[in-house]
């Protein structure tokens, strides 16, 4: 079955640092191209970022309003894909998903921002 | 950066007919390579969202042909033929084109059953 579980949410003040992880089965793991993807209580969807394949040199990209402070990895010997978040904000406060570029989605883990 | 507005927000339709979602992008999606990077996903109350359409008009594995999707350049659709219940949720268009800003998604339109 193809899944992706993330993991790692939870509440920290403003300030604060939180590591997500996103375990993937089923699939070709290292061959995909990984997003991960936030919705802050009662809004939108609005994309964080993204990791290549390692084939593809591996490069991380983010949007603006979480550049120089989010860094995205990825092990492909352990297929999971980490969201580490430096210099959280109230405004950060939101439910991260992960995604395969769209296609297959995690459920979700909560991020509380808050002192 | 290329801002992506839908419309209606919201969306009430009885069961059994059509309801019709507009997503227009304020810069052309076509890129360098030919292909429009223009998605669309549905999110049901409490769960994870889903795609639906990639690539404007290409239906996901699983998908009802009663989704279809269309448009070119700035102005796409996304078309239920006959609303079921199970439809309710947010619709959400998504375009992958322009890097940076990166994948930026339109507000939602949300669908309620009148």
């Amino acid at each position: 079955e193809v899944q992706l579980v993330e993991s790692g949410g939870g509440l920290v003040k403003p300030g604060g640092s939180l590591r997500l992880s996103c375990a993937a089965s089923g699939f070709d793991f290292k061959n995909v191209w990984m997003s991960w993807v936030r919705q802050a209580p009662g809004k939108g969807l609005e994309w964080v970022g993204r990791t290549r394949r390692e084939v593809d040199g591996g490069a991380t990209e983010y949007a603006a309003p979480v550049k120089g402070r989010f860094t995205i990895s990825r092990d492909d010997s352990k297929n999971t894909v980490f969201l580490q978040m430096n210099s959280l904000k109230t405004e950060d406060t939101a439910l991260y998903y992960c995604t395969t570029e769209g296609e297959v989605w995690g459920q979700g883990t909560m991020v509380t921002v808050s002192s | 950066d290329v801002v992506m507005t839908q419309s209606p927000l919201s969306l009430p339709v009885t069961l059994g007919q059509p309801a019709s979602i507009s997503c227009r992008s304020s810069q052309s999606l076509v890129y360098s390579d030919g292909n429009t990077y223009l998605y669309w996903f549905h999110q049901r109350p409490g769960q994870s969202p889903r795609r639906l359409i990639y690539k404007v008009s290409n239906r996901d594995s699983g998908v009802p042909d009663r989704f279809s999707g269309s448009g070119s350049g700035t102005d796409f659709t996304l078309k239920i033929s006959r609303v079921e219940a199970e439809d309710v949720g947010v619709y959400y268009c998504m375009q992958g084109t322009y890097w940076p800003p990166g994948y930026t998604f339109g507000q939602g339109t949300k669908l309620e059953i009148k």
